[in-house]
């Protein structure tokens, strides 16, 4: 099993693009998360989904969307990036019967 | 107040030490509890869930005071394998809103 993949490890942005954060995991979770961590910080939870198809707001949605369109796959979406999203962003996944959540290796995000 | 307090530290102890770290929360109807081990730059991972009636694992301590707020984690005969920021975290309003503190960071020194 490879867990929880995380695409890119890095990416530079410029102010106004957009891009997509792709997470990936191979443990058959109904439950997956993306959360942001700042510098110093704990992580924030950006947005949930307890299976395809369904997805609710967390923490700190605005700025992001995202789609499940199936079990394996929970992309974040950035439509307008902004210095404010400058960030390491986690994905996480779990089962729906324990409450320990596999995180995935992070992608660290600069928006300049 | 914020959600979830932690003291940041550093905490920095010798081998063999015993260190206690203390968490804090906000909302009172929070259901569960948590504390997560992370390394510096990587991902968090599980340490142990917090029960009610106190959980332990092999060195690690985790108790739970609902009356009081807060739970801490206590561990004992620190190792050097031991250093990372450890991350409380509490579902203050449903177990899949996961609030994180901002973590106390250990470093264990030979």
């Amino acid at each position: 099993n490879a867990g929880v993949t995380q695409t890119p490890k890095f990416r530079i942005l410029k102010i106004g693009q957009s891009m997509t954060l792709q997470c990936a995991q191979d443990m058959n979770h109904n439950y997956m998360y993306w959360y942001r961590q700042d510098p110093g910080m704990g992580l924030k939870l950006i947005y949930y989904s307890v299976g395809a198809g369904i997805t609710d707001k967390g923490e700190v949605p605005n700025g992001y969307n995202v789609s499940r369109s199936t079990t394996e796959d929970f992309p974040l979406r950035l439509e307008l990036a902004a210095p404010s999203q400058t960030s390491v962003y986690f994905c996480a996944s779990r089962l729906a019967v324990t409450y320990e959540q596999y995180f995935g290796p992070g992608t660290r995000l600069t928006v300049t | 107040r914020k959600e979830v307090e932690q003291d940041p530290g550093p905490f920095n102890v010798p081998e063999g030490a015993t260190v206690a770290f203390n968490c804090t929360y906000s909302n009172s109807a929070s259901q569960s509890f948590f504390w997560y081990r992370q390394d510096c730059r990587k991902e968090p991972k599980l340490l142990m869930s917090v029960y009610s009636s106190g959980n332990e694992d092999g060195r690690f301590t985790a108790q739970l005071n609902r009356a009081s707020q807060y739970i801490s984690l206590l561990i004992r005969d620190s190792k050097l394998s031991d250093s990372a920021t450890y991350l409380c975290v509490v579902t203050p309003y449903n177990n899949n809103d996961m609030r994180f503190g901002a973590g106390t960071r250990l470093t264990v020194k030979p």
